[in-house]
């Protein structure tokens, strides 16, 4: 079956420094990547995707790479805020289990001013 | 454009209530999940249904669990005679289509089981 494994956390870093989380995956055909965000209190939202090999995700100075030599989508970002201070969370979905997404344990990050 | 909706936001019971949990999709979206997040642990998928029809319940614990999506009205998950182990927050997410489409998550239940 499908699985995503992502870098455990927490992750602290300090306002201004590079941020990466790793997420590897597998999956049986060929999934759609996806990177949500979530904040205390609230549901998940969607930050990111890509739906093909070598597509390139981003959104909010977030950027990810949808890498299927390495079944990888490494979540970066150049300069990070206290605003990111989140739970991200590396999922994939593809047509064989169709509806049914797979969701990694989701990486806890603190930024500190 | 109203997003998915949950209610309610917290709820508690005491054990072997019944919890039933509701979720009205963002309008258009015929396709709802349902997932369960524990305490300080990974979103775990229960179940995908479309109007009046379960699709994958894979995930749902065999006894004491349903799901529906009537015609009419919004998605329900009915937990009977809770437990505390049932304690955890309850995540409805929809889309538009089933597939490999992006979901959209509403803000999610709280139960508590006293």
């Amino acid at each position: 079956g499908n699985s995503v494994t992502q870098m455990e956390g927490p992750v602290t870093l300090s306002e201004e420094a590079f941020l990466t989380i790793n997420c590897t995956y597998t999956a049986t055909g060929y999934p759609s990547l996806f990177w949500y965000v979530q904040y205390p209190g609230e549901g998940l939202q969607l930050l990111l995707k890509a739906t093909k090999a070598d597509d390139k995700g981003s959104n909010k100075g977030f950027e990810a790479t949808y890498r299927k030599e390495t079944t990888s989508f490494h979540l970066e970002k150049g300069s990070v805020q206290v605003s990111d201070s989140a739970v991200y969370f590396c999922a994939l979905s593809d047509r064989a289990n169709a509806g049914k997404s797979t969701f990694g344990d989701g990486t806890t990050l603190t930024v500190k001013p | 454009n109203a997003g998915v909706m949950q209610n309610p936001r917290h709820l508690v019971r005491r054990r072997g209530q019944e919890a039933r949990l509701r979720c009205s999709p963002m309008k258009g979206h015929s396709h709802v999940y349902w997932y369960r997040q524990l305490p300080e642990e990974g979103l775990k998928f229960m179940v995908y249904l479309q109007k009046e029809n379960i699709i994958d319940e894979s995930g749902m614990p065999k006894e004491r669990f349903s799901a529906e999506f009537p015609k009419e009205g919004p998605s329900i998950l009915r937990i009977q005679q809770v437990v505390r182990g049932d304690s955890a927050a309850y995540f409805c997410a929809s889309s538009p289509a089933g597939g490999i489409d992006e979901q959209y998550f509403g803000p999610g239940t709280r139960l508590t089981v006293t």
